[in-house]
């Protein structure tokens, strides 16, 4: 089974300052997807960046980049500039490649950005 | 292009009573999924859809859990006899295609389900 662990519950920064979310994963599988998800106050999960296990060049988005360490299973989100409406909860998701469409998601970080 | 839609916002029912849920997902959407999310965890899934059929289901999903989407459009959540443990957030999203072939999915705003 897959499993997804965000260790960090909160967590603060400075506007335009940069932070960085954890994420780790527990996987058999080889090829497989990795998510990042935010969802602000209104609850609707708006899709951030994603990444294809077997790509070696990290995604990135805009302010949104990640490290993605496939041998560590580790795959964190670095948010450049934070702006105060990056203010949201964030969630890191897995998705095996084939058959099962189950995305599994982490319990999610509290980000709060102060001005 | 209005998002993926999802009614009612809010819910509240008394235990024992059955309640439906309606996700009206991005038209020509031929991917539809279910979710739970209770507070402080991300979201479960429950259900897919591809078109009108149902081609996988959650351990989750209780025989008190139905999910239908009978036009391909569309989708209904019913709980029938709705325990306390049911109180959750239930997500609907869509896709086209497959959310693995750099399709994005697609969340609604969820229906918040209290059981008092």
């Amino acid at each position: 089974a897959q499993t997804v662990t965000q260790s960090q519950p909160e967590m603060s920064v400075q506007e335009a300052e940069t932070v960085t979310l954890s994420c780790t994963y527990d996987t058999s599988e080889s090829n497989y997807y990795l998510f990042w998800y935010k969802q602000p106050p209104s609850r609707q999960m708006i899709l951030v960046i994603r990444q294809e296990a077997y790509k070696q060049q990290n995604a990135t988005e805009n302010r949104f980049s990640v490290n993605f360490q496939k041998a560590a299973k580790s795959f964190s989100l670095k948010i450049s500039d934070s702006q105060l409406g990056d203010t949201a909860m964030y969630f890191c998701a897995f998705m095996k490649h084939g058959g099962n469409n189950d995305m599994r998601f982490g319990a999610g970080t509290r980000l709060t950005v102060k001005p | 292009d209005t998002g993926v839609s999802q009614d009612p916002r809010h819910k509240i029912t008394k235990r024992g009573q059955n309640v439906t849920f309606r996700c009206d997902p991005i038209s020509e959407h031929n991917r539809l999924y279910w979710y739970r999310q209770t507070l402080g965890q991300g979201p479960e899934f429950l259900t897919y859809f591809q078109n009108e059929a149902q081609l996988e289901k959650s351990r989750l999903l209780s025989d008190r859990f139905s999910a239908e989407r009978p036009k391909g459009s569309f989708s209904t959540l019913e709980i029938q006899r709705t325990e306390q443990g049911d109180s959750a957030m239930y997500l609907c999203a869509s896709s086209l295609g497959s959310a693995l072939l750099n399709e994005k999915l697609f969340f609604g705003s969820g229906t918040q389900l209290s059981v008092l």
